[in-house]
């Protein structure tokens, strides 16, 4: 069974603070790791890794996976109160012929940012 | 602005009784998910579909039914048949196969059966 896990589950900072969030995945057939912002309501994109060791960007966030060691994590610098939301970490596998691709969501991160 | 519409936000039932969600979309994808979100665990895929008139079961798709009529719609059925029907559903889509291509997701109904 396909298993993705965050870490830590719940964080509280300050504003100003630098904050990396964990995933970490089990998976047969691996293909992509995604991440997600959720505020509340819907989720919105944030990064799509597909490769080793590039690290992708955007703004004061940014990403980077290790598929040796089977994990990914998502930095952002200098936090303000607008970065609390839920961040889901969701891995795209390959699978039969028959069930096509799947995605395997983590449980999140709770990230709170205090003024 | 394309997107998905989801309605209502919030909906009250009373056990025993059916519910349907409401989705659409503009976006002209082809591929359209439910996903269930329970506090403490990860979003979990109840029903998708990748062209109309075609739908699969996700993991947990007992006491729930979909229908695909037309591309822009898809809506989720709650039955009387699911145990524990109160959650936070989500509805999405998608341009290509899941694993390669990011998830745009509505803005949510919140369920709750008494």
């Amino acid at each position: 069974e396909d298993k993705v896990v965050q870490s830590p589950l719940s964080l509280v900072v300050h504003e100003g603070d630098t904050v990396t969030l964990n995933c970490s995945y089990e998976v047969t057939n691996f293909r992509s790791l995604l991440w997600y912002k959720q505020e509340k309501k819907a989720p919105t994109f944030l990064f799509m890794l597909t490769s080793s060791g590039i690290e992708k960007k955007s703004g004061r966030l940014s990403s980077i996976l290790d598929k040796k060691e089977l994990f990914s994590i998502l930095n952002i610098t200098a936090t303000q109160t607008g970065d609390s939301a839920v961040y889901l970490c969701a891995v795209g596998t390959l699978g039969e012929e028959t069930s096509g691709s799947r995605l395997t969501f983590g449980e999140g991160t709770q990230l709170t940012v205090n003024p | 602005d394309g997107g998905i519409t989801q309605s209502p936000k919030y909906l009250f039932r009373k056990e025993g009784q059916n519910v349907t969600l409401s989705c659409e979309q503009n976006l002209n994808h082809d591929a359209m998910y439910w996903y269930r979100q329970d506090p403490g665990q990860g979003l979990r895929l109840i029903y998708y579909s990748q062209i109309v008139n075609d739908f699969q079961k996700g993991d947990i798709a007992e006491g729930y039914s979909v229908s695909r009529e037309k591309k822009e719609s898809f809506p989720l059925t709650v039955t009387s048949a699911q145990k524990n029907p109160t959650a936070f559903y989500l509805c999405a889509s998608s341009m290509g196969p899941l694993s390669y291509s990011p998830l745009h997701f509505g803005n949510g109904t919140r369920l709750t059966v008494t």
